[in-house]
């Protein structure tokens, strides 16, 4: 049974730091990850996805790494923004999506 | 481009009562998904649809029911309602499950349970 598990639960950084948003699953056999992220009251937006026969995907300032046979993967923020705070949920696809259960990041101006 | 489409939005329900949560998309997606998320959790998953007439359970399915005649519909039925039942019910689809295919959410349906 696929487990995923975000760390840490809870972020705080001044604006301007760079960080690093860690999630691990159990099982390798996955097709993709996806990180995700959640406004307060919203729904999911997907912000980076990592094919299972990739390394790495880049947007902007966010780069989500994919480590698939330690079963890890991190989405590093640059020079984070106070409109960076928000819930990040990464998620592992196999013929269901499983979930972790978030990050919570808070960029204090 | 409507999307993921869910309706209610936000709805109250006294316990016993049933109700049925719909979700519809437009992109002719064969996979779909009903998730649950619970204050400051993650999503957990419900049920699933791999295409229309084809179901199966997920993680929490106790206490709701799936259907799915048309590739389109994938509706989520509450058959009597629970106060552990309230929570945010999110619908989601996705073309497939091969490596590139993104899932796209709907923005969600509040529900409480009193």
């Amino acid at each position: 049974k696929q487990e995923v598990t975000q760390i840490p639960a809870a972020l705080s950084v001044p604006e301007g730091e760079n960080l690093v948003l860690n999630c691990s699953f159990t099982d390798s056999a996955i097709y993709n990850l996806q990180w995700f992220r959640q406004d307060p009251g919203k729904g999911l937006t997907s912000l980076l996805l990592i094919q299972s026969s990739q390394r790495e995907q880049t947007s902007g300032r966010l780069n989500a790494s994919l480590d698939k046979s330690s079963g890890r993967s991190t989405l590093y923020i640059a020079a984070s923004q106070p409109g960076d705070s928000a819930t990040y949920l990464c998620a592992v696809r196999q013929n269901d999506m499983r979930f972790g259960a978030g990050t919570r990041l808070t960029v204090k101006p | 481009n409507a999307g993921v489409t869910q309706t209610p939005k936000f709805r109250i329900l006294k316990i016993g009562q049933s109700m049925t949560l719909q979700c519809t998309q437009d992109m002719n997606h064969n996979y779909m998904y009903w998730y649950r998320q619970d204050p400051g959790m993650g999503l957990k998953l419900i049920y699933y649809s791999v295409g229309a007439g084809i179901t199966d359970k997920g993680e929490v399915p106790n206490g709701y029911n799936v259907s799915r005649s048309t590739t389109e519909d994938f509706p989520l039925r509450l058959e009597l309602a629970a106060p552990s039942q309230t929570s945010v019910y999110f619908c989601a689809s996705s073309y497939g499950r091969d490596t590139g295919n993104t899932i796209y959410f709907g923005e969600g349906s509040w529900l409480t349970v009193v």
